[in-house]
């Protein structure tokens, strides 16, 4: 049973500090995408890849965060420094396709910044 | 612009009860997909179901069905004898064609509450 998983599950730090998260996507899928979930602005889309290379970023706050594929296998997201309006849950989630194919989605990373 | 309306924002029923689910939807384009997800207590979400906008045929999947109706720009989401473990949060969603992003635009969400 093929899912993506995402590292950690649960992350608490302080203000200031850097975070890594990390997303393995489906093997074989050649799209991954990074949202986060927060009550009072629900899913959004913060960046998505297809093939490894960024096609869009423009819903993650360029100052501070990062997303980057090093390889097929592994999405990282970066906040640095992190601010309290970070917390939040980040999930990653993978396709196959070019385009309106069915994104798969990871457990999330539960973000709190103190 | 694209949109995804999900008005109910909490629905609670007793087990072995019929729910339906709404979800309406504006879009400019004349092809997109439609999508349901569901998001259990534990956080993670779990893919329910993709439909591409020339396929009104409705759906069902076991206890599971969709009536997708483009007159009503309607996507809703019935669950037949409800039981506990579908308590949860369903978001329908919607993908955007604009660009180069595959980006699904997500309702708020209904918040499932299934009473044994």
């Amino acid at each position: 049973d093929a899912r993506v998983t995402q590292t950690p599950r649960d992350k608490v730090t302080e203000m200031g500090q850097e975070v890594t998260m990390r997303c393995q996507p489906i093997l074989g899928h050649n799209t991954v995408f990074w949202y986060r979930q927060t009550m009072m602005q629900g899913l959004e889309l913060l960046a998505y890849f297809r093939n490894r290379a960024p096609l869009d970023d423009s819903g993650m706050p360029k100052d501070r965060f990062s997303a980057e594929m090093p390889d097929a296998t592994l999405a990282t997201l970066k906040i640095q420094p992190s601010e309290p309006r970070d917390s939040a849950v980040y999930f990653c989630a993978s396709g196959f396709g070019q385009g309106q194919e069915t994104q798969y989605f990871g457990p999330g990373t539960r973000l709190l910044v103190l | 612009a694209q949109k995804v309306t999900q008005a109910q924002t909490e629905i609670s029923v007793v087990e072995k009860e019929d729910v339906t689910l709404d979800c309406v939807y504006e879009t400019r384009d004349t092809t997109y997909y439609l999508f349901w997800y569901k998001q259990p207590p534990s956080g993670e979400l779990v893919f329910l179901i993709r439909r591409n906008s020339f396929d009104e045929q409705n759906e069902i999947s076991g206890r599971y069905s969709w009536n997708f109706q483009k007159s009503t720009s309607s996507f809703n989401f019935t669950i037949t004898a409800s039981q506990v473990v579908d308590s949860a949060v369903y978001f329908c969603a919607l993908s955007d064609l604009g660009g180069a992003t595959n980006k699904l635009i997500f309702g708020t969400g209904t918040l499932l509450a299934v009473q044994p």
